[in-house]
């Protein structure tokens, strides 16, 4: 167990709809990174914040957004889904923003867009 | 981005040590070799990183080599719940855009009984 926990674990939805994501940070960390594992892009980051500022983006699509509010949990709201989104997104988390630190991962969702 | 090579599977049996390798020729001398593993259905998990020289943890151990253009995970004694798929990554501490992990396919390590 990573400590860092995410919810729901499963999520079915349909096409055109919007979904919110949730990840609680491990206690005292401060970054929390998005990816998203799909089976032909494999694993790749979308988004990360720090002490609820964005930090950095990756290949996060325009209909995705993310937040880090004031007590360190994220969110990652998702949409206008495409079926492509479906995927598993992980959110993990670290002590700081240092490029060096350890990034432990929560368990996904996994999201089903039909 | 520096760039590692792992080959796409490997097989072993349990109880039996396990030495996964990765290539990594454009290293620079800043950059840190990270072990990262995803277990099945699961989000990965932090193995193990080094520098020049070789680590060891509770789970595995790093051997870099001297020229630090390779590294190799090593298990020493594979149990079925390592069979994961094993990623290699290259980061470098020293500022830039090195705050994500960069994931390529890894190794999916196989565990025999």
């Amino acid at each position: 167990d990573s400590g860092v926990t995410q919810t729901p674990k499963h999520l079915i939805t349909a096409t055109g709809q919007r979904v919110t994501l949730r990840c609680s940070p491990r206690s005292g960390d401060l970054s929390v990174y998005w990816y998203q594992q799909s089976l032909d892009q494999g694993l790749q980051f979308l988004i990360q914040y720090y002490n609820g500022e964005e930090r950095a983006k990756g290949n996060i699509l325009e209909r995705f957004s993310a937040q880090q509010f004031p007590d360190l949990h994220s969110e990652l709201n998702l949409s206008s889904l495409e079926l492509g989104d479906s995927a598993l997104y992980f959110c993990a988390s670290s002590l700081t923003s240092a490029e060096s630190d350890t990034q432990y991962f929560g368990p996904g969702t996994r999201l089903t867009v039909l | 981005d520096a760039k590692t090579t792992q080959p796409n599977s490997m097989e072993s049996n349990e109880e039996e040590p396990v030495h996964l390798p990765c290539n990594h020729s454009t290293i620079s001398g800043t950059d840190y070799i990270h072990w990262y593993r995803q277990l099945p259905s699961q989000g990965p998990e932090y193995v193990i990183h080094g520098l020049t020289s070789n680590v060891n943890n509770r789970m595995a151990s790093l051997a870099i080599a001297e020229d630090r253009k390779s590294s190799t995970l090593i298990l020493h004694r594979a149990t079925l719940r390592d069979a994961a798929v094993y990623y290699c990554i290259l980061r470098d501490p020293s500022g830039g855009s090195n705050y994500k992990l960069t994931f390529g396919k890894g190794t999916l390590l196989t565990v025999n009984p």
